[in-house]
């Protein structure tokens, strides 16, 4: 059984800060991976999207990579600011007609304070 | 700007009542899923559909759940009779089958008394 693990589970960074956050699977056999930001009382919002057969993907300060072999993919935030607070999701999907059976990761709650 | 809306965002019971909660998914897309969002559980998958067919409700508790897709519109979710433990805040989401990527609606916060 797929399993997904982030660290650390919260983060508390000054304003400007490079930051990473880690995202763990247990299961390499995966047909993508998306990291998600959710904030407070909302729903998900989709960050960047990982094919399977990609090593990363970049949208603005975030860069997300993927490394399938070691089950891991890192989200990096450049620059953070104080709008970037919020939790941070990560799922991973499996191969086949599972298509929407994703495993989330717990997630890991962003603090940036000015 | 398209997204997913799901209604009511928030909803108030006593324990033994029906709820139902609606959900429009993104205009062209092919697939939709319920999930529930919990502090101790984080997410799950509840049920999900293609095409408005049914492939999988493994994740619902089948005697008091279930799950429709009426048309291309609207999906549904009802849970009859509702207990306290099915309070949660539960997420429509809906995605094409070839990219892969799912996209959210902002959730309908159930509270059963």
């Amino acid at each position: 059984k797929q399993e997904v693990t982030q660290i650390p589970a919260a983060l508390s960074v000054p304003e400007g800060e490079n930051l990473v956050l880690n995202c763990s699977f247990t299961d390499s056999a995966i047909y993508n991976l998306q990291w998600f930001r959710q904030d407070p009382g909302k729903g998900l919002t989709s960050l960047l999207l990982i094919q399977s057969s990609q090593r990363e993907q970049t949208s603005g300060r975030l860069n997300a990579s993927l490394d399938k072999s070691s089950g891991r993919s890192t989200l990096y935030i450049a620059a953070s600011q104080p709008g970037d607070s919020a939790t941070y999701l990560c799922a991973v999907r499996p191969p086949g007609t599972s298509y929407g059976k994703l495993t989330f990761g717990q997630g890991t709650i962003l603090t940036v304070h000015p | 700007d398209a997204r997913v809306t799901q209604t009511p965002r928030h909803k108030v019971t006593e324990m033994g009542q029906e709820v139902t909660m609606r959900c429009q998914p993104i205009l062209g897309h092919n697939t939709v899923f319920w999930y529930r969002q919990t502090m101790m559980q984080g997410l799950e998958l509840l049920a999900y559909f293609r095409n408005r067919a049914p492939l999988d409700d493994s994740g619902m508790p089948k005697d008091r759940f279930s799950a429709e897709m009426p048309d291309a519109t609207l999906a549904t979710l009802k849970i009859q009779p509702s207990e306290p433990r099915d309070s949660a805040v539960y997420f429509c989401a809906s995605g094409q089958l070839n990219t892969g990527e799912l996209f959210f609606g902002e959730g309908s916060r159930l509270t059963v008394l």
